[in-house]
């Protein structure tokens, strides 16, 4: 069965320091894979997306994410964070059967 | 406008009554959702609708009954409403076969006391 996971249940960085959340995932085809942001109080936005091609996505928001399939990871990046990005973020993987897994979520705090 | 929309926003209710949420996206989209988010913040999915047909069940009690009028509506009734039912739940929307991304509402919190 297909599944997520988030190993970092808490991730604190300064302001301006880069950041790698990371993700990995269970799943015996090519995967299409997510990233969602969930501010306080909030729904959940999506940030970026895999689904074939270059394995180095952008998103919103300065984000990136890189799909290694050899590691069944898709880890989120950006160059230099801000006090704004403080939020939960959320890997997922959609299965082809109309089913979305999310991990368990990473939450990041962000040091002045 | 909101492309995917639930109502309520917030509910408080007491144990044993029944409720409803109600969830309306205007993207056209085939496929709809419900997730529960529970105090820990983890999404786990509940139910999944594909054209008004039930596609997944995740072994959801079954007080919890999922209606889809229509593609573009997906209500969720919760009957004798139980304190363990405490959570937000999400509604969303996506094109379908997993591999569109999906579009969330901003969440029902709802609360039994």
């Amino acid at each position: 069965a297909q599944s997520v996971t988030q190993p970092d249940i808490h991730i604190t960085v300064s302001e301006g320091a880069s950041l790698e959340l990371r993700c990995n995932y269970s799943y015996g085809a090519t995967p299409y894979l997510f990233w969602y942001v969930q501010s306080p109080g909030q729904g959940l936005q999506l940030l970026l997306k895999y689904f074939s091609g270059d394995t180095l996505v952008q998103g919103i928001k300065g984000f990136e994410a890189e799909f290694k399939r050899s590691q069944s990871s898709f880890n989120l990046r950006k160059p230099s964070v801000h006090w704004s990005d403080a939020a939960e973020y959320f890997c997922a993987v959609g299965a082809g059967d109309d089913k979305i897994i999310f991990g368990k979520g990473t939450r990041l705090h962000i040091l002045p | 406008d909101t492309a995917v929309s639930q109502t309520p926003k917030y509910l408080v209710t007491q144990m044993g009554n029944d409720k409803s949420i109600k969830c309306e996206q205007n993207l056209g989209h085939d496929t709809m959702y419900w997730y529960k988010q529970d105090s820990k913040k983890f999404l786990k999915i509940m139910f999944s609708y594909n054209n008004k047909e039930l596609i997944i069940n995740e072994t959801v009690p079954n007080r919890f009954s999922p209606k889809s009028p229509d593609k573009a509506h997906l209500n969720l009734h919760i009957n004798s409403l139980e304190l363990g039912d405490s959570a937000v739940y999400f509604c969303a929307s996506s094109r379908g076969q997993g591999e569109g991304e999906a579009f969330f509402g901003q969440g029902t919190r709802l609360t039994v006391v």
